[in-house]
């Protein structure tokens, strides 16, 4: 298998649940990437992992939790959502390097009741 | 910091007729450009990519873009549109120094028979 996984590929939450977005890259790749993409806004950039240790956080709410616990895995653990919070969430990873492309899942659709 | 600018959320085309998706760019260094294509329901894939050799550059599909300094411009053009290219398109910009990739707001474009 090749590329990056994530699963799963939609996911209803109420806002008192706990859940987690789990992303595989089989690339080889040192860096890993949490996007939040909302309709009619620009791709925000949630967090960064570089060698499994997390090199950005752009203020996202505590209520996102990511883990990286090696190379190839990433997690984001959601708990007590918010409506406003329904988006397409998508895992990237590449080489950490400027010239390195980003290689995208096909992202978990999550919707906040 | 680096930016881009994404001129136009929707450009509306015939199909056989001339694709041209325009991106300007903001940034205090030399930077890496890329234009991303994103289909609906899955994540961004690579259409192709600015690394400071040559300032035409071929992609997949048949896309290219040409990077003008003088301009700070990376316009993404097709000689002709084929109904498959309804899709999102994503400028984003990077430098050297960092992996960080910054997006585009994003071109729809529609292709009409």
């Amino acid at each position: 298998e090749t590329g990056v996984t994530q699963t799963p590929r939609h996911l209803v939450m109420g806002m008192t649940n706990k859940k987690s977005l789990k992303c595989e890259q089989h690339l080889g790749h040192n860096a890993m990437y949490w996007y939040k993409q909302s309709a009619k806004k620009p791709l925000e950039l949630m967090f960064v992992y570089s060698l499994e240790e997390r090199v950005e956080n752009n203020s996202v709410p505590s209520r996102f939790s990511p883990e990286c616990p090696n190379s190839s895995h990433l997690f984001l653990h959601l708990h007590t959502l918010q409506p406003e919070d329904s988006a397409l969430y998508l895992c990237a990873s590449s080489q950490e390097q400027g010239d390195s492309p980003l290689h995208f899942g096909n992202g978990t659709r999550l919707t906040v009741t | 910091a680096q930016s881009v600018t994404q001129l136009g959320s929707h450009v509306s085309v015939s199909e056989g007729a001339l694709v041209l998706l325009r991106c300007n760019y903001s940034s205090s260094v030399p930077p890496y450009l890329f234009w991303y294509v994103q289909y609906p329901n899955q994540g961004l894939q690579l259409l192709l990519k600015y690394t400071s050799a040559a300032t035409l550059v071929k992609g997949i599909n048949g896309f290219e873009a040409e990077f003008k300094k003088s301009e700070t411009s990376f316009h993404l053009t097709k000689p002709s549109a084929h109904m498959s290219d309804a899709a999102e398109y994503f400028c984003a910009v990077s430098v050297p120094t960092a992996s960080k990739l910054t997006f585009g707001t994003g071109t729809r474009l529609q292709v009409t028979l």
